[in-house]
């Protein structure tokens, strides 16, 4: 079975400093990858996917996230954290061409302060 | 499109009154997804539907919770009797032919009182 390990539960940055939160998967084959952003009071909203190709991933509000499958990695990462990043980071991923529906982590709380 | 519509956004009743939450998923979605996310248990896939069917339930925390999908466009969460321990948002999620990327409504935050 799949799963998904984000390491640490909470995550502070200073306004302008580099946002790194970390993804790490379980499967034997790669899977698809996702992170999910959730701001306050809100659903969860897609900021990227890896499925194929490129292995450096653009998504919105300027993070992006590299596959490594050595690593069995989907880190995600903004270089100048902004106070509006704010929010909590699910990483999620999903088996290839499979028949189960996307398992997410635990979450990361990304505070940033000023 | 409008995405994920739910309704209430809140709901806040006494124990043991019946909740009904509702789900329209967005147009052409085969599948939908209930979510149940609360601080203490992070977020918990209760049960999701492809094509109106239930397909894995194991997730619903007990015969307490229902779910239906009569149609492609509607889905109910029924909890009857609530409980206080019920109190958390819980999120109606879709997405299209072949399980992929699942776009969330903005969920509803239910209190029991």
């Amino acid at each position: 079975a799949q799963s998904v390990t984000q390491l640490g539960s909470h995550v502070s940055v200073s306004e302008g400093a580099l946002v790194l939160l970390r993804c790490n998967y379980s499967s034997s084959v790669p899977p698809y990858l996702f992170w999910y952003v959730q701001y306050p009071n809100q659903g969860l909203q897609l900021l990227l996917k890896y499925t194929t190709g490129a292995t450096l991933v653009k998504g919105i509000n300027g993070f992006e996230a590299e596959f490594k499958k050595s690593e069995t990695s989907f880190h995600l990462t903004k270089p100048s954290a902004h106070m509006s990043d704010a929010a909590e980071y699910f990483c999620a991923v999903i088996q290839r061409e499979g028949n189960t529906p996307l398992v997410f982590g635990k979450g990361t709380r990304l505070s940033v302060i000023a | 499109d409008a995405g994920v519509i739910q309704s209430p956004r809140h709901e806040v009743t006494e124990m043991g009154q019946e909740v009904t939450l509702r789900c329209k998923p967005i147009s052409g979605h085969d599948y939908l997804f209930w979510y149940r996310q609360t601080m203490m248990r992070g977020l918990e896939l209760l049960i999701y539907f492809n094509n109106n069917v239930p397909i894995d339930d194991s997730g619903m925390p007990e015969d307490r919770f229902s779910a239906k999908m009569p149609n492609a466009s509607f889905s109910t969460l029924k909890i009857q009797p609530s409980e206080p321990r019920d109190s958390a948002v819980y999120f109606c999620a879709s997405c299209g032919t072949g399980l992929s990327e699942q776009y969330f409504g903005p969920g509803t935050r239910l209190t029991v009182t």
